[in-house]
């Protein structure tokens, strides 16, 4: 069985300053790792995802995200956010292997507001 | 490529009632996956299918809920009876068949259900 923590249910942010929003996640087997966002009234979108290799990861529109094991956590960084990055991010694991591929365990999702 | 179409985008129907919703996953995608997010809570898996087979319906939550993919092209959610806790966005999403590595859904923008 796998769980997914988001650790905060909202941030509010500036335009151009750095945001993190923080995913743990806890797994018996091995786990591949995404970041899905959401706009409003659209569905969800893949940011990125971690499958093996380099654990810092580059998604679209300017976001990353650093896979640690030993803290089992999977957090979204970016340096400088824009009004257009408001929106709901999910943080979401699978395992890796039979017939679990595409079964996704989601966080209960951060809404990430930027300000003007 | 068209991505993966849901409708109706918001249906209200009275408790008892009967609730059809349709999607149409990418073309050629053999994977179709519901998914479901009740007012507050996270995103949670219901059912995966490979072509018109079942692969997963083990996140169904009881038998007033019947999907079906004929052909193994569209698909739909029945909910019949419709219960107020039957409430939230039910997401479908698409995957090509298992290569190397993960498979990558692709959601549809989610069909809203209101039960009154």
């Amino acid at each position: 069985a796998q769980s997914v923590t988001q650790l905060d249910s909202q941030v509010p942010v500036f335009e151009e300053a750095p945001v993190e929003l923080r995913c743990n996640y806890s797994s018996s087997v091995s786990v591949y790792l995404f970041w899905y966002v959401q706009y409003p009234n659209q569905g969800l979108q893949l940011l990125l995802k971690y499958l093996s290799g380099s654990t810092l990861v580059k998604g679209i529109n300017g976001f990353e995200a650093e896979f640690n094991k030993s803290q089992t956590s999977f957090h979204l960084r970016k340096p400088s956010v824009h009004i257009s990055d408001t929106a709901e991010y999910f943080c979401a694991v699978s395992g890796t292997g039979g017939t679990s591929y595409g079964k996704l365990t989601f966080g209960q999702g951060t809404i990430l507001t930027v300000h003007p | 490529e068209a991505g993966v179409t849901q409708f109706p985008s918001h249906s209200v129907i009275e408790k008892g009632q009967t609730v059809t919703l349709r999607c149409d996953p990418i073309s050629g995608h053999d994977n179709l996956y519901w998914y479901r997010r009740v007012m507050g809570k996270e995103i949670k898996f219901l059912l995966h299918f490979v072509k018109e087979s079942k692969q997963d319906e083990s996140g169904m939550p009881n038998n007033r809920f019947l999907a079906e993919r004929t052909g193994g092209t569209y698909s739909t959610l029945k909910v019949q009876p419709a219960e107020l806790e039957d409430s939230g966005v039910y997401f479908c999403a698409s995957s090509q068949a298992r290569g190397g590595g993960a498979n990558v859904l692709t959601f549809g923008a989610g069909s809203r259900l209101t039960v009154l």
